[in-house]
C-alpha cells in the first residue's frame, strides 16, 4: 500500500487512555460526516460515519460528536490501543450527486506503549 | 478494500509523457472515484463516476482525464504528466451516490521527473 510523509497535526496518547481527535469542517451546508484512517502504507478504511440530524453515534470502541453550531466533529476513541496508531482524517458531503468527499487533512495518532 | 486493486502501485515516469492508472473493483459498485494525496492537503477529489461511461469532474481534474467502459475498470490519465502531478493516488468505490461510505484501494504512488 501507499501513504504520503504528511507534516500533521499529532496527538500522542498512552495506550488504554482515550483520544479525542478533533476536525472543524467547513460546509455549513454538509449533512454528512465521515471519519477514516489511514495505516501507513494502505488506503484509508471507514470508521464511523453520521448525518447532520444527529450529534452523537456510537460504535465499538468510537464515539463521534457533531456540532453544527461550531462547525466541529470529534472522534473519540476508548482504551486507545497500539492498533489506533494511524492518521485520522474527517470528510464531509452535501446532499449532492456522485457523494463527492471533502476530506480535512488528517491528525495523527501516536499510541505509546 | 472491498475487492480494489490499483496497478500500476509504484511508477515514475517522466515529464511530458502519458500514464495511465487503473482502478479495478469486483464489489460491482456503482461508483469511482479518483484521488490524489499530498502533503499539505489530505485527499482531493480528482474525477468520479456514476456509472458506465458516466463521469464528472471534481475538485482538481485539470490535466487528467477517466474512462470507465465497464463498471469493474475506472481508468485516470494524464495526458502529459507534469512535474505537479506527483503524488499518491487512491482509487475508491461506493454504493450509493450520496451519504454513505467510500472503500479505497490500497494506491498508486507516481513520481513525474
Amino acid at each position: 500500500g501507499e501513504s504520503v510523509g504528511l507534516h500533521l497535526p499529532t496527538l500522542s496518547v498512552q495506550e488504554g487512555d482515550n483520544s479525542i481527535i478533533n476536525c472543524a469542517y467547513s460546509n455549513s451546508a454538509s449533512d454528512y460526516f465521515i471519519w477514516y484512517k489511514q495505516e501507513s502504507g494502505k488506503g484509508p478504511q471507514f470508521i464511523i460515519d453520521i448525518r447532520s440530524n444527529m450529534d452523537k453515534r456510537q460504535g465499538q470502541r468510537v464515539t463521534v460528536l457533531l456540532n453544527k453550531t461550531v462547525k466541529h466533529l470529534s472522534l473519540q476513541i476508548a482504551a486507545t490501543q497500539p492498533g489506533d496508531s494511524a492518521v485520522y482524517f474527517c470528510a464531509e458531503t452535501l446532499n449532492n450527486a456522485g457523494n463527492m468527499l471533502t476530506f480535512g487533512g488528517g491528525t495523527r495518532l501516536m499510541v505509546k506503549p | 478494500d472491498a475487492g480494489i486493486t490499483q496497478s500500476p502501485r509504484h511508477k515514475v515516469t517522466e515529464t511530458g509523457t502519458p500514464v495511465t492508472l487503473r482502478c479495478h473493483q469486483t464489489e460491482n459498485h456503482r461508483y469511482m472515484y479518483w484521488y490524489r494525496q499530498d502533503p499539505g492537503h489530505g485527499l482531493r477529489l480528482i474525477h468520479y463516476s456514476y456509472g458506465v461511461k458516466d463521469t464528472d469532474k471534481g475538485e482538481v481534474s485539470d490535466g487528467y482525464s477517466v474512462s470507465r467502459s465497464k463498471t469493474e475498470d475506472f481508468l485516470l490519465t494524464l495526458e502529459s504528466a507534469t512535474s505537479s502531478q506527483t503524488s499518491v493516488y487512491f482509487c475508491a468505490t461506493g454504493t450509493s451516490g450520496t451519504r454513505d461510505e467510500q472503500f479505497f484501494g490500497p494506491g498508486t504512488r507516481l513520481t513525474v521527473l
